[in-house]
């Protein structure tokens, strides 16, 4: 069984960063991909990125792209998402969620991370 | 982008009584379509994938269809924890990309 337990809530400031963690057990944490999703308070679900622990290759949303960061750390299974000058739009739950493979949706999810963001 | 709509935005239904939910592509998505369920405060849970796969676990009043543009999602006699957002997916292979539609809203009647 698959299990993602994601870091705690955070708070920032407009204009810093936020690095959010996802320790992923079970299963072979190099064999699949991770990808993070986030949620605005009342609203849907947004995907921002992804990567691919074992080949460390990650590719994002052309939204976020130059703002956010996907990494991994294949030795303790964890993989990482951190958003650069954040702004009060980014104040939302961010979720991590593994893709078995290539060819398949995001089946296991992280219990989910809220980060505010307010002066 | 693939954009991804659903409808309707919100669905009113009776318990015991069947939901239809659409979702329409702006591209072909082939069947790398993906169904979700989400209850205030939980992560989404994976309903269908393969755009007619029901995932590990889920009841087989849950069944989705199509291909290509045009999806549905059919849930035959809603129970009660049955009321919840729901949200398809696509998974494109290439270029990797996920987006999703803005939800449908499944009430009670």
């Amino acid at each position: 069984q698959v299990q993602l337990v994601q870091s705690g809530a955070e708070v920032k400031k407009p204009g810093s960063s936020v690095k959010v963690s996802c320790k992923a057990s079970g299963g072979t944490f190099s064999s699949y991909t991770i990808s993070w999703v986030r949620q605005a308070p009342g609203q849907g679900l947004e995907w921002m990125g992804r990567i691919i622990p074992i080949l460390g290759i990650a590719n994002y949303a052309q939204k976020f792209q130059g703002r956010v960061t996907i990494t991994a750390d294949k030795s303790t299974s964890t993989a990482y998402m951190e958003l650069s000058s954040l702004r009060s739009e980014d104040t939302a739950v961010y979720y991590c969620a593994r893709e078995p493979d290539s060819s398949s949706p995001p089946d296991y999810w992280g219990q989910g991370t809220l980060v505010t963001v307010s002066s | 982008e693939i954009v991804m709509t659903q409808s309707p935005a919100t669905l009113s239904v009776s318990p015991g009584e069947r939901a239809t939910l659409s979702c329409r592509a702006s591209q072909s998505v082939s069947s790398n379509l993906a169904w979700y369920q989400q209850k205030p405060g939980q992560a989404p849970r994976l309903l269908i994938y393969g755009a007619s796969t029901r995932a590990t676990g889920i009841p087989a009043r849950f069944s989705g269809s199509g291909s290509g543009t045009e999806f549905t999602l059919t849930i035959s006699s809603l129970q009660s924890e049955d009321f919840a957002v729901y949200y398809c997916q696509q998974y494109n292979n290439w270029p990797p990309r996920i987006t999703f539609g803005q939800g449908t809203r499944l009430e009670i009647k």
